[in-house]
């Protein structure tokens, strides 16, 4: 059974980097069927994906985010992170963690998260 | 980026009954459109994936239909424990979700 752990500070104040890690049990990070991503949830809204990072290195980054958004993974501890700088009270939201899995079918390969962290609450707040 | 727009927002439903959700793309993103249940405080749990394909261990009650810029979410004959919000996603371009449908029991 693949678990993800997602770990950080909750409260953070505005201008600070928010910084978060996804530990990855039951499974290699190293595996090259997975992408490893961050999605977000404003209080009561819907859900943002933020961005993932393949074992190699790869970047893939929501525009709307991307100036401000470091992924990185470290295969040695099975785990990635997530910085996003320059915080201010929108990026309050839940931060999940998430693999990402292709699955061909039809000529086309279907990528879907299938496995989430429980999600931890990061607060912006001065 | 490409708009998803669910609908309704909500709805409330008795036991047993045969319920649908739609999700519209703003352009044609083929078959790729998942679905997602999310219960209260719990992360989001994968359903359908490439729009009709069931993921493993989810109930054959649910079922999804549609290409192009159309789906559906079925739920043949609705269970207590499926009170949720269910939330489409498009992994065709950037991906995004749709901004969810909360189911609720009469």
């Amino acid at each position: 059974q693949v678990l993800l752990q997602e770990s950080g500070p909750g409260l953070l104040k505005p201008s600070q980097t928010l910084s978060l890690t996804c530990a990855v049990s039951g499974g290699s990070i190293r595996s090259g069927a997975y992408y490893w991503g961050w999605i977000r949830q404003h209080p009561g809204k819907g859900l943002e994906w933020i961005g993932y990072i393949y074992y190699s290195g790869s970047t893939y980054y929501n525009p709307s985010l991307k100036s401000r958004v470091t992924i990185s993974i470290d295969t040695s501890k099975n785990q990635f992170s997530l910085k996003l700088s320059s915080v201010t009270a929108a990026d309050t939201a839940v931060y999940y963690c998430a693999r990402d899995l292709g699955t061909p079918r039809d000529g086309y390969n279907f990528r879907y998260f299938d496995y989430w962290g429980q999600g931890t609450l990061v607060t912006v707040s001065s | 980026d490409i708009q998803m727009t669910q609908s309704p927002s909500s709805l409330s439903a008795s036991v047993g009954d045969r319920v649908t959700l739609t999700c519209r793309a703003s352009q044609s993103i083929r078959s790729y459109l998942n679905w997602y249940q999310q219960k209260p405080g719990k992360a989001p749990k994968l359903l359908i994936y490439g729009a009709s394909s069931l993921q493993s261990g989810v109930p054959s009650r649910f079922s999804g239909s549609g290409s192009g810029t159309d789906f559906t979410l079925t739920i043949s004959s609705l269970q207590p424990e499926d009170s949720a919000t269910y939330y489409c996603q498009q992994s065709y371009s950037t991906l995004t979700f749709g901004g969810g449908t909360k189911v609720e029991i009469k």
